[in-house]
């Protein structure tokens, strides 16, 4: 079955510090990956998406990802971390273009002052 | 996204009675969907909806049903609530001309709560 993992519940960085959330996948073919933002109250929010070439990709507010497809993995990364990235954060995966979109279970994200 | 509006925000409501959630967009999508958000579950397709004429169950559908009144309007409706459906429910829309880095948009979600 097709599927994306998202292997941590919660994930505790400092602020300043770089921070990593991690997203597996398991689809056929070439996939379209994509990561979300929800803050609390609020509505998800498209941060970044993966299509088709440079393995790495940057999104809003600092982010960015990088595709790997040997490890079939999406994380996404930011170099320095802010109180204000404190949000759940979710990956998600189409696996061919008329395919719906299949969404991971979600990383909180907690960022410490 | 404030182009992707949901009524009601909040709503209580009784085990057997019959509510509707509204979703209407401004964004001339032509895909909306409807999710479930528990904790700990990330969230769930419900239903989606690629044109007017187009209505497609998703992952978990049962006790749920929906009404696609025009492209900018999609409505969900349980037709006896139970309290295992209370949840954060979210309409989204997305546009199928943007191809393959088709991105879906929020809305701000509805709490219901069934007692």
């Amino acid at each position: 079955a097709q599927s994306v993992a998202q292997p941590e519940d919660q994930v505790n960085v400092a602020e300043g510090n770089p921070l990593t959330v991690k997203c597996t996948y398991s689809v056929s073919g070439n996939p379209y990956l994509f990561w979300y933002v929800q803050y609390p109250n609020r509505g998800l929010q498209f941060l970044l998406k993966y299509i088709t070439g440079d393995n790495l990709v940057k999104g809003s507010y600092g982010f960015e990802a990088e595709f790997n497809k040997s490890q079939t993995s999406f994380h996404l990364k930011k170099p320095s971390a802010l109180v204000s990235d404190s949000a759940l954060y979710f990956c998600a995966v189409r696996p061919n273009r008329d395919d719906k979109i299949i969404f991971g279970k979600g990383t909180r994200l907690h960022i410490l002052p | 996204d404030a182009d992707v509006t949901q009524t009601p925000r909040n709503r209580i409501t009784k085990t057997g009675k019959r509510i509707m959630l509204e979703c209407s967009q401004t964004k001339g999508h032509d895909r909306m969907y409807w999710y479930r958000q528990d904790p700990g579950l990330g969230l769930q397709l419900i239903y989606y909806s690629f044109d007017v004429k187009d209505i497609n169950k998703g992952e978990i559908s049962d006790g749920y049903s929906v009404s696609r009144q025009a492209q900018a309007k999609f409505s969900l409706s349980l037709e006896s609530a139970i309290p295992n459906q209370t949840a954060l429910y979210f309409c989204a829309t997305s546009d199928s001309r943007t191809g393959a880095g088709e991105t879906q948009y929020f809305g701000p979600g509805t709490r219901l709560l069934v007692l």
